[in-house]
């Protein structure tokens, strides 16, 4: 078993629509990280949080240290939101320790 | 300000070749990251340097795989030989280290696809 699981793996959703993609992990982490990476493309930071909740545009991302558990939503989704999202977890001497991935469409 | 390059950005060897990655970070920044992602699974961890010094090679798979950072600055990584499982895409990340303790964020690079025939 992965210590990053996320889920859905594969989402589908219609513009506008409300995304949100979940991630737990099952170690002591020092910070978490969401990542997307366009088809083709490198991997871009997104969010990096340790407590909380932080908002980029149409982009918010939420921890819960105690439950282990992060949430990315996507609010208005549009279909340049089409990606892959990552979510990954800082350990250590600043490794990271990543999830599957799940891989968004969203449809016009 | 130019970010984290990566070269090449594909290669096709056969099994037995040599070949190396180079890793070109964001300048000034003292953290270079490995990291692999092999068909269908997560991307995993290989190694972390700080500035040329190995702080964390617990990923690396084998003695078949050999990072460097000389200098500091640009780090390469040979596979040697290459077999058909090392097939993937590596990729390399830089972050500022700015003291024990404080996280940074992790800039990556476009990734080397690589694939062993």
């Amino acid at each position: 078993k992965n210590e990053v699981e996320q889920s859905p793996q594969n989402l589908t959703a219609q513009e506008g629509e409300f995304i949100t993609i979940n991630c737990s992990y099952s170690v002591g982490i020092s910070a978490l990280h969401w990542l997307q990476q366009h088809p083709g493309g490198g991997i871009v930071s997104l969010f990096m949080l340790s407590s909380g909740k932080k908002k980029h545009g149409r982009l918010i991302a939420t921890i819960n240290i105690q439950e282990k558990h992060s949430s990315l939503h996507i609010t208005a989704s549009h279909p340049r939101d089409s990606a892959v999202y990552i979510c990954a977890v800082r350990r250590g001497t600043n490794k990271l320790i990543f999830g599957t991935g799940t891989l968004l469409a969203v449809q016009p | 300000e130019a970010g984290v390059t990566q070269f090449p950005s594909h290669s096709v060897i056969e099994k037995g070749q040599t070949v190396t990655l180079r890793c070109d970070p964001i300048s000034g920044h003292d953290n270079l990251y490995w990291y692999r992602r092999v068909m269908g699974k997560e991307i995993k961890f290989l190694l972390h340097f700080v500035k040329e010094s190995k702080q964390d090679e617990s990923g690396m798979p084998n003695n078949r795989f050999l990072a460097e950072r000389t200098g500091g600055t640009y780090s390469t990584l040979k596979v040697q030989p290459a077999e058909l499982e090392d097939s993937g895409v590596y990729f390399c990340a830089s972050s500022q280290d700015r003291g024990e303790g404080y996280t940074d964020t992790q800039y990556f690079g476009p990734g080397t696809r690589l694939t062993v025939l």
